[in-house]
Parts: structure tokens; sequence; C-alpha cells
């Protein structure tokens, strides 16, 4: 199987940080993703790692640990426009590298 | 330069009906997935198509199909509507293999 799995809900204050993790079967990983997803609308692309370590973007970082099978991601400053459902997908290194996604974590940020 | 584009947005057929949802990918981009997500639950993956052969399909019926047209344009055909296909079906393209995807806004399906 290629299971994911992250966190169903999470709920943090306004100008806090919260992290949101990830957990995959290393078997054939070729990469994974984090997408952000307003209700409603289509995923948006935040972040990719394939290497060890944390890639930072602006407010939003995100790590990796291959050997683990372990991916989070940080959200610093937070706003309550980060409100979103956060999904965690996986690459998988057979035909056609197929995305495969976790049932994502939905964030609720409190003023 | 135009995003993924996805037609119709909103459509509500009767169980039994057939379907046909379509997706314009980035200019450029040769492969196409089509994703199925039920609300409150991440996209689940039906079919992936590069250069308009089937390169991947998730564990969907036979009622579901799809193609890729030479300009790189997809089609999702869902037959034999039930109403658990009522969904959110996304489409999403990428420039190569080990690429992110780009979604498009999805068509909302309502089968009732």
């Amino acid at each position: 199987g290629q299971n994911i799995d992250q966190p169903t809900e999470m709920t943090a204050t306004e100008g806090a940080i919260v992290q949101i993790n990830c957990t995959y079967q290393t078997s054939g990983f070729n990469g994974l993703f984090w997408y952000q997803q307003h209700a409603g609308e289509a995923p948006t692309f935040l972040s990719y790692n394939v290497l060890d370590g944390l890639e930072e973007k602006g407010r939003f970082s995100s790590f990796l640990s291959r050997s683990k099978g372990y991916s989070y991601l940080l959200l610093k400053e937070l706003q309550m426009k980060d409100s979103a459902s956060y999904l965690c997908a996986v690459l998988w290194n057979n035909a056609g590298n197929m995305l495969t996604f976790g049932g994502g974590t939905r964030l609720m940020v409190k003023p | 330069d135009a995003g993924v584009t996805q037609s119709p947005t909103h459509l509500i057929k009767t169980r039994g009906q057939q379907v046909t949802l379509r997706c314009s990918p980035i200019s450029g981009h040769k492969s196409v997935s089509w994703y199925q997500q039920v609300l409150g639950q991440g996209p689940q993956f039906i079919f992936q198509y590069y250069e308009k052969e089937e390169r991947g399909r998730g564990n969907f019926p036979d009622r579901f199909s799809a193609r890729q047209f030479p300009n790189y344009s997809s089609e999702l055909n869902v037959n034999a509507l039930l109403l658990g296909d009522s969904a959110l079906y996304l489409c999403a393209s990428r420039l190569r293999d080990n690429y992110g995807y780009t979604f498009g806004s999805g068509t909302r399906l309502t089968v009732v």
C-alpha cells in the first residue's frame, strides 16, 4: 500500500506557530509535496522536498526525513487566511510517477 | 499564461446518466491527471495520461474512463452515475514526471 497519514484537524492561534506532520511508507518514495486548499477551491502548491532537510519559503517551511518516512509543514506567524486544509502528497517511483494524497489536515486559526 | 482550465464548473446529473468532464492543461504540459475529491477528504487518484497514453489508473470501477488528445487536453467520462460519484473532480497538469502538479479549479458534480 501507499498509506499517507496526517492529523485530521488542528487549531492554532493567530500569530502562533503550527507544525503539521505527515508520515508515509518509504518504499518507492520519489518526492513529497505540500498543498494548501481553501474550502471549495483547488489545491495550490506550497513546497516540494526530495532530499532530507528543511526547505524554507517565507512563513512556510517543510522538512523531510526519507529514512523515517516523515515530513512536516511549519507555518509561522499564523494569519486568519491560513485557515485551510493542508494536503501532504507523495510521488511514487512507479510507472508514471503517480502522486498520492493524504486525507488532509484542516487547520483553524483563531483570533 | 492560462492555468489549468476545466469545464463545466458545476454540473447536476441524475443517477444512471453519463457525464463528460473536460480539461485543458497549461501550455507545454504533456502530463494530465484526474482526481476525485469527496468533501472532507484528500483527492483520490483516478487516471494519469502522458503523451496521450494512460500511465496509471487508480482504484475506480470501469464506469470511469478517460483519454488525452493530441493537443494534450483531456476528457474524463463517467457512465451509469451513482449518488456516490458526487464530488469535486480535479484535473492537474505537470511539465515532467518528477514535477509537482498544477490543479484546475475543478468540476463540482452532483448526482441526484
